[in-house]
């Protein structure tokens, strides 16, 4: 099975700073037929289902605002949000579809500052 | 609009079954492989189980393997769950997911479990 491993496990920023969350896969997900990263990022904010942000590692969902990036290829990946705004306080899960089972991070818990 | 609404969950005895549901509306469910996630209360996500677009093809997270079977009725725009011999660590919200090319994009508002004597 892959394991997948975010850091920090939670993170306290200001209003209108950066966060970056790390993940790492224990293998490589990184399909060369395609050339695809198979690396999703979700947030949950409390009650709510997680929500779809990036996949393909860096691709952002339509509707999903441009300070959510992500970035990394093969086994290590970022999400950064780059001017914090209150309604980002969520936990924050990265996830493999690569190989089943499709495993999850630990998930990393924003807060603010 | 795309929609995923789970029913089924409750209070079970540990040995115990339970069947979920997941209904379909606003999207060719059966073009979609369809996913199973759970989350124990204040702890993180975790993939249960994922079925092709025929019902033909299923994997499991190795913890329900033999006790919990996925099933669809793509006549019916439905997802199923069949949950046997649960156990107090089954104890969760139990999400149905789409799992479309990019990811696992439409998330049910999930259907808790709960096992205990």
């Amino acid at each position: 099975d892959i394991v997948m491993t975010q850091s920090p496990h939670s993170l306290a920023v200001s209003l209108g700073e950066r966060a970056t969350i790390n993940c790492k896969s224990s293998q490589n997900v990184l399909f060369k037929s395609n050339n695809k990263n198979y690396l999703t990022w979700f947030q949950q904010k409390p009650g709510q289902p997680p929500k779809l942000l990036i996949s393909w590692a860096s691709t952002r969902e339509s509707g999903v605002p441009d300070r959510f990036s992500g970035s990394g290829s093969g086994t290590d990946f970022t999400l950064t949000i780059s001017s914090l705004r209150a309604e980002d306080v969520a936990v924050y899960y990265c996830q493999q579809s690569y190989s089943s089972p499709f495993t999850f991070g630990g998930g990393t818990r924003v807060e603010i500052k | 609009e795309v929609q995923l609404v789970e029913s089924g969950g409750g209070l079970v005895q540990p040995g115990g079954s339970l069947r979920l549901s997941c209904a379909a509306s606003g999207f060719t469910f059966s073009s979609y492989w369809m996913n199973w996630v759970r989350q124990a209360p204040g702890k993180g996500l975790v993939w249960v189980s994922h079925l092709d677009t025929g019902g033909s093809s299923t994997t499991y997270v190795d913890s329900v393997k033999g006790r919990f079977t996925i099933s669809r009725d793509n006549a019916n725009n439905t997802l199923y769950l069949q949950m046997n011999s649960l156990r107090a660590e089954d104890t969760a919200v139990y999400y149905c997911v789409r799992g479309a090319p990019q990811g696992f994009d439409i998330w049910g508002q999930g259907t808790m479990v709960s096992v205990s004597a």
